[in-house]
């Protein structure tokens, strides 16, 4: 079964910075799909990002951007000119072609500081 | 753009009893899924749907059932319910499956007393 690991439970950012939240994964698996949920503490689920394990090229949206390294098995989120409105939790996910049960990291509290 | 309607928002229940939930996916998409959320934790695949049709099963308790009718809408029920099954109940729904992303509702916070 796949497994989805964020190390880092807190981040700090200065206002108009970048910062990179990581997110590494382990599965066997070869067709997969990458996704980046952004939770703030109003609770809802917003998605961000996506990235296909067989996606050349890194996918952007906006100020997000994922990094992914695929021997690495890394797919770390980019995102640039932090915003206060950034300040949320951070959920990398992970979903395997074939089946619709998405797995989750532990998540990362971002928090912009002004 | 239409959203992801879960209701209701919040539901305060007592141990033993029953509760649905209902979710009305984004028009045209052709899959729902069901998460639930602890305190503190990351969300936790339950059930899904395509067409209609369960398709995986994931960390579903026996007490809980699910289904999706013909207008693509879902109901989670829960009966028994335990101190435990407190959590914010996430509905989300994609246009196929596989690399498609997939698109969440604002949750049905579920306490039970």
């Amino acid at each position: 079964a796949q497994k989805i690991t964020q190390t880092q439970p807190g981040m700090f950012v200065q206002e108009k910075e970048a910062v990179t939240l990581d997110c590494t994964y382990d599965t066997s698996d070869q067709s997969y799909g990458l996704f980046w949920y952004k939770q703030p503490s109003s609770g809802e689920m917003i998605f961000l990002i996506y990235q296909g394990s067989y996606d050349e090229q890194n996918a952007t949206e906006g100020r997000y951007s994922l990094n992914f390294q695929k021997a690495r098995k890394s797919a770390n989120l980019v995102i640039s000119a932090s915003q206060l409105g950034d300040s949320a939790m951070y959920f990398c996910a992970m979903r395997l072609y074939n089946n619709n049960d998405m797995r989750f990291g532990a998540g990362t509290r971002l928090t912009v500081k002004p | 753009a239409a959203g992801v309607i879960q209701s209701p928002r919040h539901l305060i229940k007592e141990k033993r009893e029953t509760a649905t939930l209902k979710c009305y996916p984004i028009p045209r998409h052709d899959t729902v899924y069901w998460y639930q959320q602890g305190p503190g934790q990351d969300p936790q695949f339950l059930i899904s749907f395509y067409e209609k049709m369960q398709s995986d099963k994931g960390s579903i308790p026996d007490r809980f059932s699910a289904q999706q009718f013909s207008d693509y809408h879902s109901e989670l029920n829960m009966s028994s319910l335990e101190l435990g099954d407190s959590a914010l109940y996430f509905c989300a729904s994609s246009l196929g499956g596989g690399n498609q992303p997939q698109h969440f509702g604002d949750g049905t916070r579920l306490s039970i007393l």
